[in-house]
C-alpha cells in the first residue's frame, strides 16, 4: 500500500518568498493533517480537513499560511511570505475511520 | 488545552541496558496516549497505542502501562538494540482521535 507521499523533500527560500508543499494522501483516507515541526519540536498541528472541509485551523497563521484540499483527496499548503521562523519540516499525515495516522517523511524548509 | 511533557532530550544507552522514556499528559478527557517513533529522514511511524480496557500494549519489545493516577505513559524496554536509536514521540488524542497532541521528542541512541 503506498504512503503518505509528500513534495517537494526540501525547500531553502529568502525571507519574503512563497512556497507551496503538495500532499497526495492514502487513498480512501478522508482526514487529512499539516503538522509543523520545528527543529527540536514536536509537531504541531496546524491544520486539517475532513474530505474538503477544514475542521480546525486555529492554529494556521491566516495571514500569510494557506491550506486546500479541493477533491477531498490531494492538499497543498502555501506560505504567501516566508520568515525565517518557518523553518520546520512540514508534516503532512492522513486518517480514516479506525485507522491509526499515517505520516509522510515531510518537506524540510530552511528560510534564510 | 491538552498537552504532553517529555522531560528527557536525549536519552543514551550501552546495548543490552533496559530503557525508559518519561511521558506525562495533561488532559480534561480520559485521552487515548501514544508513543511514535521517527527514525532519521523517515516519517514519524506508530509503535504503540494505549487500550480502554487497561491491557498493555507491546511492539517490537516495547512496551508503555497507562497509569491515570499519574497521568503517564512511560515507554520501556527491558534491552536495547542500536536499531533502536530513533527520535520517540508521546502523543495524547481524545477519544475521537481526530487531533493528535506531541510532547518534544526524545533521541534514544544505543551504542556498543
Amino acid at each position: 500500500e503506498a504512503g503518505v507521499t509528500q513534495s517537494p523533500r526540501y525547500a531553502v527560500l529568502q525571507e519574503g518568498q512563497a512556497v507551496s508543499f503538495w500532499c497526495d494522501p492514502i487513498s480512501g483516507h478522508d482526514t487529512l493533517y499539516w503538522y509543523q515541526q520545528p527543529r527540536d519540536q514536536g509537531p504541531q498541528l496546524l491544520v486539517y480537513f475532513r474530505d474538503e472541509a477544514v475542521i480546525d485551523n486555529s492554529q494556521l497563521p491566516s495571514d500569510r499560511f494557506s491550506a486546500v484540499r479541493p477533491k477531498g483527496t490531494n492538499s497543498t499548503l502555501k506560505i504567501q511570505s516566508a520568515k525565517q521562523g518557518d523553518t520546520a519540516t512540514y508534516l503532512c499525515a492522513s486518517k480514516t475511520a479506525n485507522t491509526e495516522v499515517f505520516f509522510g517523511k515531510g518537506t524540510r524548509l530552511t528560510v534564510v | 488545552g491538552d498537552s504532553v511533557t517529555q522531560t528527557e532530550g536525549l536519552v543514551t544507552l550501552t546495548e543490552g541496558l533496559p530503557v525508559m522514556l518519561n511521558c506525562t499528559y495533561q488532559s480534561t478527557y480520559s485521552p487515548f496516549l501514544f508513543w511514535y517513533v521517527q527514525h532519521l529522514n523517515e516519517a514519524p511511524k506508530l509503535l504503540l497505542k494505549s487500550f480502554t480496557d487497561n491491557k498493555r500494549p507491546e511492539h517490537q519489545g516495547f512496551h508503555a502501562t497507562l497509569h491515570k493516577s499519574s497521568s503517564s505513559f512511560h515507554l520501556q524496554k527491558s534491552s536495547a538494540q542500536l536499531s533502536d536509536s530513533a527520535l520517540y514521540y508521546c502523543a495524547s488524542a481524545t477519544s475521537s482521535g481526530q487531533k493528535l497532541v506531541f510532547g518534544q521528542g526524545t533521541i534514544l541512541k544505543v551504542y556498543l
